[in-house]
């Protein structure tokens, strides 16, 4: 079936060190990722979204490359701040809001 | 840019009560509204999808008996739990689309059964 695997949190990091929160998935279909940041109190943002194979999406400083070979989508930040604290979520879509699925969260704590 | 209003916030009931929860797109266009779950785990349960112009589609475990929604424009949509019980506390998110395939999130209304 369709599903995706993310890194399990939590996640605690010092302020200006890297990030990887690695994310699998799973589909016979070709999906369009997306990485979904969720805030205390807010409903989760759209951070990108990669629709083709082999591209890489950006925001903030975050950035994941579609890897269509190893069924892959990790998330990167090469130094996180504070400010990044919050729920990290992968989810494909293969089209149509039927079949959207969400990973179960990678908490991220950074310290300062 | 995109963005989804949800209200109220956070809202608290008596057990076997009900309460509604409303959705509003700005900025676009919502052809299809998700409503979600997300339990304290933080994962997400799908409960139902409304497009417009269509049947709305609920997943098993839930039902228009007890997720009525309406989803009337491409601007707005709401659902109600009816005769809530402590089983359905958790923060209910409403994700709308745009046809592109993306989903736009609100803030979430946050559930409390007494």
């Amino acid at each position: 079936g369709d599903s995706v695997t993310q890194t399990e949190g939590p996640v605690t990091l010092s302020e200006g060190t890297s990030l990887t929160v690695n994310c699998s998935y799973e589909t016979k279909q070709y999906p369009t990722l997306f990485w979904y940041v969720q805030y205390p109190g807010e409903g989760p943002q759209l951070l990108f979204k990669v629709p083709k194979a082999n591209e890489k999406g950006s925001s903030r400083g975050f950035e994941a490359t579609y890897n269509k070979e190893a069924t892959s989508f990790h998330l990167q930040k090469a130094s996180v701040q504070e400010s990044d604290s919050a729920v990290y979520y992968c989810a494909l879509s293969k089209g149509g809001y039927q079949n959207f699925y969400f990973g179960k969260g990678t908490s991220l704590t950074v310290i300062p | 840019g995109a963005l989804v209003y949800q209200y109220p916030r956070r809202t608290i009931c008596k057990s076997g009560t009900s309460m509604r929860m409303e959705c509003q797109a700005v900025g676009f266009q919502a052809t299809s509204v998700a409503w979600y779950r997300q339990s304290p785990q933080k994962t997400f349960e799908l409960i139902a999808l409304s497009t417009v112009n269509s049947a709305i589609k609920y997943e098993q475990n839930f039902t228009q008996e007890k997720f009525p929604i309406s989803h009337p424009n491409l601007s707005f949509s709401s659902m109600t739990v009816l005769n809530a019980y402590l089983e359905d506390r958790g923060l209910y998110l409403c994700g709308a689309g745009t046809g592109g395939g993306t989903l736009y999130f609100g803030s979430g209304t946050r559930l409390t059964v007494l």
